[in-house]
């Protein structure tokens, strides 16, 4: 079946704008969780949906990062007026709730680049 | 908050040989640990997991111990092939909750 997809691939984008990156889970799967991997170092938790609802945004760096997710299905990480620190690849992940697994499977990412 | 160490952050092994690559974590309430691939501009994938009520898994080449007194969780790849070549990833958690990640250990097996 179909995995996490994520788009754009890449994006690129000037200091102080608004960018939108998207998030389609696995079809039936309830959790979403979105990371942040910058070059060469491991994956930073960002935020953790279960359903619609986020019980855990604790991984969010600053106010310009928000995040929503809808229809318990797709999800949209928004980072408004970026800087150039936001460069990254971000990465969403989904799992399957109310089984024996915990695994999380991940999308290809997003790479946002800053100029 | 869970805070987990990886090394080495390099590790090149000939073709054939052993590699085990080490995390330790923070928090006693952690009870899940999975090791994740990551080819290069690929995406993570799991290669084996772990729950703090197993001592040891073993799948095939890769196996992974855990002892929970003293923290720490070992990946061990045995009969390296230069497929294996990657970054791998430690990671800590509650359950469903987040996952805490390693900072890798880029693996090289040299032919």
């Amino acid at each position: 079946g179909a995995g996490v997809s994520q788009s754009p691939s890449n994006k690129v984008t000037e200091k102080g704008k608004d960018v939108e990156l998207r998030c389609d889970p696995i079809s039936g799967h309830t959790a979403l969780y979105w990371y942040r991997q910058s070059l060469g170092q491991g994956l930073e938790f960002l935020i953790y949906f279960q359903g619609n609802s986020a019980p855990d945004k604790s991984g969010l760096p600053s106010d310009r990062f928000s995040a929503e997710r809808t229809g318990g299905s797709v999800s949209t990480l928004t980072i408004q007026r970026t800087q150039q620190e936001d460069s990254a690849v971000y990465l969403c992940a989904s799992r399957k709730t109310g089984g024996s697994s915990y695994e999380q499977y991940f999308g290809p990412g997003t790479r946002l680049t800053v100029t | 908050g869970e805070n987990v160490e990886q090394h080495p952050s390099t590790l090149s092994v000939q073709e054939g040989d052993s590699a085990v690559i080490k995390c330790t974590y923070s928090d006693s309430a952690s009870n899940y640990f999975p090791w994740y691939k990551q080819e290069l501009g690929k995406r993570p994938q799991l290669i084996i997991d772990i729950r703090s009520n197993v001592g040891e898994k073993k799948d095939q080449r890769i196996a992974v111990t855990l002892n929970k007194t003293a923290k720490h969780f070992s990946l061990h790849i045995t009969e390296t092939q230069p497929e294996d070549s990657a970054v791998y990833f430690c990671a800590a958690g509650q359950g469903a909750q987040k996952l805490v990640f390693g900072q890798g250990t880029r693996l090289t097996i040299n032919p």
